[in-house]
């Protein structure tokens, strides 16, 4: 089944401490990317990738790192978390940037920060 | 890529034909119209997308006018859980692959 994976679902940790969020898709995708939903504010992306070792900045890259290192595989790292990145993550996948193909996401991670 | 409006929320009978409005003045030449809903907090579904031709595929219908500038998608037999906020996108093949997701229509099905 074509999907993407997100690990874990639910996270609460404190102020500073490192976290990684996994997200891995099974399509054999080249284009990957990360979006945070706040109320209100809607989806904005984070950071996204053409394909391996090519990322770049979204809209609200402040705070996070990623790496892409294989294809199938895109973490997000938040090195030193703060309260205001308690959110909800999406990772979301598609063949290639510039077709008009579907994005697949996942089931999302809901994180907060204390 | 172009701005969409959309209603802020709309309610259909089970049963019956939803269909959910968006208004893409600016669109350009290039520019797809794709719709993805989001079921609660679940990620966002890709339902649909168009050109300049009417789709259909076995979620929906996707009526684009001729001078492109809006379109409707249509859920033909809403169920209860086609509730869920739908999100009318206007993206272009030169892109960096970012969705623009704004407010979106809440569609409440109704017993």
């Amino acid at each position: 089944e074509a999907q993407v994976t997100q690990n874990p679902r639910y996270l609460i940790t404190v102020t500073g401490k490192k976290l990684t969020v996994t997200c891995s898709q099974n399509m054999n995708h080249e284009y990957m990317s990360w979006y945070r939903q706040d109320p209100g504010l809607g989806l904005r992306q984070i950071y996204y990738s053409m394909n391996v070792e090519v990322t770049d900045k979204g809209d609200v890259p402040e705070g996070y790192k990623v790496s892409r290192k294989e294809k199938r595989n895109f973490p997000l790292i938040l090195e030193s978390p703060s309260p205001n990145q308690t959110s909800l993550y999406f990772c979301a996948s598609t063949l290639t940037a510039g077709g008009p193909w579907e994005q697949y996401f996942g089931p999302g991670t809901r994180l907060t920060v204390t | 890529d172009a701005k969409t409006t959309q209603p802020t929320s709309m309610d259909c009978a089970e049963g019956r034909a939803a269909n959910l409005p968006c208004n893409h003045s600016t669109i350009s030449g290039n520019e797809y119209v794709y719709w993805y809903r989001q079921i609660h907090s679940q990620g966002p579904q890709y339902i649909i997308h168009g050109l300049k031709n009417n789709e259909t595929n076995e979620m929906a219908s996707l009526i684009i006018t001729e001078d492109r500038k809006s379109s409707t998608l249509i859920l033909p037999h809403a169920t209860l859980r086609d509730t869920a906020v739908y999100y009318c996108i206007v993206t272009g093949s030169s892109n960096t692959g970012k969705l623009i997701f704004g407010q979106g229509t809440t569609l409440q099905v109704k017993p």
